[in-house]
């Protein structure tokens, strides 16, 4: 199985502050890379797919990216909406597997 | 507005088999580009896939669960099910259902997910 590695696990942050969160997949997966936010007590919801492709409906402010085995979801200017767990998930083979988790959390 | 809605009992006793149903709704589960499929989130475990089905009923599953999952679609009834065999207190967790449009897509739909328990 590929293993996706996230980091960091949890991090604090203020209104109006750019966050980054970093993804790492075990071997090449190319651009099968989804990003998924979820909040307490809710399904994840899907923010990106395709590495960088921006679901219908979800907020300019979010952005994803690649460099070869590593990911990232970046947040351009975080909203008191956007405390919550963030996933990401390969799907570029079965199984398909889903990283740790990042909890971004109110400073 | 497609919409998910996992039903199925919120505790089963080791050993016996977990079933779950996920009933579709605003849209066909017959449709031809789309998997539905079953993935569930525990403390221990994080978010786990366990398998999918396809609109040509072929079903695809994690090799973690030892080939205990059979999922199946129910068109008449727009539902799909999992059942899970042999159960035991690490199966228990919060199962979701959810659609992608391919087998190598993300999940774009997601039920709300139930809480099974497995205990005695």
């Amino acid at each position: 199985d590929i293993q996706m590695t996230q980091s960091p696990s949890s991090l604090s942050a203020s209104v109006g502050d750019r966050v980054t969160i970093t993804c790492r997949a075990s071997q090449p997966i190319y651009s099968y890379l989804n990003w998924y936010q979820q909040k307490p007590g809710k399904a994840p919801k899907l923010l990106i797919y395709a590495a960088s492709s921006l679901q219908s409906g979800v907020p300019s402010r979010f952005s994803g990216s690649e460099s070869g085995t590593d990911f990232t979801l970046t947040i351009s200017t975080l909203q008191p909406e956007d405390f919550a767990t963030y996933y990401c998930q390969q799907s570029y083979s079965s199984p398909p597997t889903f990283g740790g988790g990042t909890k971004v959390e109110i400073k | 507005q497609k919409q998910l809605q996992e039903s199925g009992p919120g505790l089963v006793k080791p050993s016996e088999t977990l079933s779950l149903t996920c009933t579709v709704s605003g849209g066909s589960i017959s449709s031809n580009i789309h998997y539905w499929g079953w993935i569930r989130q525990s403390p221990g475990k994080g978010l786990e896939w366990i398998g999918s089905i396809n609109h040509s009923g072929s079903t695809f599953d994690n090799p973690s669960l030892k080939s205990r999952v059979t999922i199946s679609v129910d068109t008449s009834e727009n539902q799909f099910s999992l059942k899970l065999t042999s159960v035991t207190a690490a199966d228990t967790a919060l199962y979701y259902c959810a659609r992608s449009w391919g087998s190598n897509s993300p999940f774009d739909y997601w039920g709300q997910g139930t809480l099974v328990t497995v205990s005695s």
